[in-house]
C-alpha cells in the first residue's frame, strides 16, 4: 500500500516563503507530483520529481529525497493568489501491477497581508 | 492545451437512481482516471483505465462500474445510487510514457449530491 503524509493547513504572510512537506511510503517509487488546487477548480500541474534533488521553476521549487521518502514544495515571493490546496502525489505500483498516483490530502494554503 | 471536459458541472439525483458521468479528453490519451474528493480525505482513485476496454480497480470502486468504450471517452456508472455517494468527482487522463512521468490533466469535476 501507499501512504502520504502532509500538513493539513499553514499560514504564511505576503511576500514571504513557505515550505510544505510530504512524506511518503510507497511500493515501486515512480515519480512525486505536486498540484496546485484553488477553491471549487481542479488541480492543476505544478512539479514533478524522479531522481533526488531540487527543481526550480520560477517562483516555485520542489525537491526530493528517495531515500528517505520525503519531499517538499518552496514557494517564494508568496502572493494572495497562492492561497490554494497543495496536493503531493505519488506514483508508485498498484496491487494489479500498474503504475498510479496516490494523492495526499492536502494542504490548504492561507496567504495573508 | 489538453482539454478533459465533464458532462455536467452539477448534478442532483435521488436515492435507487442509475447515474452516468461521462468525461472526455482531446489529446489521445492512454491513461484515465476517476477520483472523487471529501473534505478531509483528498483524492481517492475510484477506477483508472490504461487503454480502451481495460479498467482496474482503485481505492474505492465499490457502488461505482465504469465503460471505455472508446480512447477518448471515460465514463463512471453509480449502478443505484446513495447519499454516501454525494461528493466532488474529478476525472483526469495522462499520457503513457514520455518524460513528464504522466503528468495528469483533471477535468472541472461535477458536484453530485444525491438526496
Amino acid at each position: 500500500g501507499q501512504n502520504i503524509d502532509q500538513p493539513t493547513e499553514m499560514t504564511a504572510t505576503e511576500g514571504a516563503i513557505v515550505q510544505i512537506n510530504c512524506t511518503y511510503q510507497t511500493s515501486g517509487f515512480n515519480g512525486l507530483f505536486w498540484y496546485q488546487q484553488h477553491a471549487g477548480e481542479a488541480p492543476t500541474f505544478l512539479s514533478y520529481n524522479v531522481l533526488d534533488g531540487l527543481e526550480e521553476k520560477g517562483r516555485f521549487s520542489s525537491f526530493l529525497s528517495r531515500s528517505k521518502g520525503y519531499s517538499y514544495l518552496l514557494l517564494k515571493e508568496l502572493q494572495m493568489k497562492d492561497s490554494a490546496s497543495y496536493l503531493c502525489a505519488v506514483r508508485g505500483q498498484s496491487s494489479g501491477g500498474s503504475y498510479i498516483p496516490t494523492f495526499g490530502r492536502g494542504t490548504s494554503l492561507i496567504v495573508h497581508p | 492545451d489538453v482539454k478533459v471536459t465533464q458532462s455536467s458541472r452539477y448534478l442532483v439525483k435521488r436515492t435507487g437512481e442509475k447515474v452516468f458521468l461521462e468525461c472526455v479528453q482531446d489529446m489521445d490519451h492512454e491513461n484515465m482516471f476517476w477520483y472523487r474528493q471529501d473534505p478531509g480525505l483528498g483524492l481517492r482513485l475510484i477506477y483508472f483505465s490504461y487503454d480502451v476496454k481495460m479498467k482496474e480497480k482503485g481505492d474505492i470502486p465499490e457502488g461505482y462500474s465504469v465503460s471505455r468504450e472508446k480512447k477518448e471517452r471515460f465514463s463512471l456508472i453509480l449502478e443505484s445510487a446513495s447519499t454516501n455517494q454525494t461528493s466532488m468527482y474529478l476525472c483526469a487522463s495522462s499520457f503513457s510514457g514520455g518524460t513528464d512521468g504522466e503528468t495528469q490533466y483533471f477535468g472541472p469535476g461535477t458536484r453530485l449530491l444525491v438526496l
